[in-house]
């Protein structure tokens, strides 16, 4: 079974200092994980994704097999990064299977 | 500007109540899905649909039921409203395939069960 673990509802930093969201996940298979935000008042939207290994607004994460997590990560964090933070699974080449969501994180950046 | 339309955007309903939360999108994707959001549980898929015709349930699909009878809408409805399915609904959908994990969502829906 596909599960997805993020274990703080609510994480608080101060602008300037890193920020370091914590997701693991449990799939038998091959696993396609990726990063979903909402920032206040606007609509679900993809931060990113493993596969592209890219770095959007700052933010990476890595994806380690052998610790199974996928965490997201950014150096210095600021206020407009206060959002809530979903980690999601499937699997990869896995076709038409749904996204497995994890219960979010909300992140607030303190000024 | 393309993108998925939900609506209504906010009802009371009383318990027992038939609803129905409609979903559109224009961007000619495959697959689509609806997902409820509650606060300490995350985002949890009620049902979902790969292509026009076809519908699959999700984690949480009790009490509710959907139908695609074309490409650009799924409507989800509940035939009984109870407490419980107060939440606010997610309409998402992706190109399907290789794509299928990439999902643009609509703005939610809230719903209030008295």
């Amino acid at each position: 079974a596909q599960r997805v673990t993020q274990p703080e509802k609510l994480l608080s930093v101060f602008k300037g200092a890193p920020v370091e969201l914590k997701c693991n996940y449990s799939y038998s298979g091959s696993p396609e994980l990726f990063w979903y935000v909402q920032y206040s008042r606007q609509r679900l939207q993809l931060l990113l994704r493993h596969i592209s290994r890219e770095s959007i607004k700052g933010f990476t994460a890595d994806l380690n097999k052998g610790e199974t997590s996928f965490h997201l990560k950014k150096p210095f964090a600021q206020e407009e990064d206060s959002a809530m933070y979903y980690c999601a699974l499937s699997g990869l080449n896995s076709g038409n299977t749904p996204l497995v969501f994890g219960k979010g994180t909300r992140l607030s950046v303190i000024a | 500007i393309a993108g998925i339309t939900q609506a209504p955007t906010s009802q009371i309903l009383a318990a027992g109540r038939r609803m129905t939360l409609r979903c559109t999108q224009d961007m000619r994707h495959n697959a689509m899905y609806w997902y409820r959001q509650d606060l300490g549980l995350g985002l949890r898929l009620i049902h979902y649909s790969n292509t026009a015709g076809t519908t699959g349930k999700g984690e949480v699909p009790d009490g509710y039921s959907v139908s695609r009878a074309n490409t650009d809408d799924f409507p989800l409805t509940l035939a009984s409203a109870v407490p419980s399915q107060t939440s606010v609904y997610f309409c998402a959908s992706s190109k399907g395939g290789r794509g299928a994990n990439v999902l643009t969502f609509g703005a939610g829906s809230r719903l209030t069960v008295l």
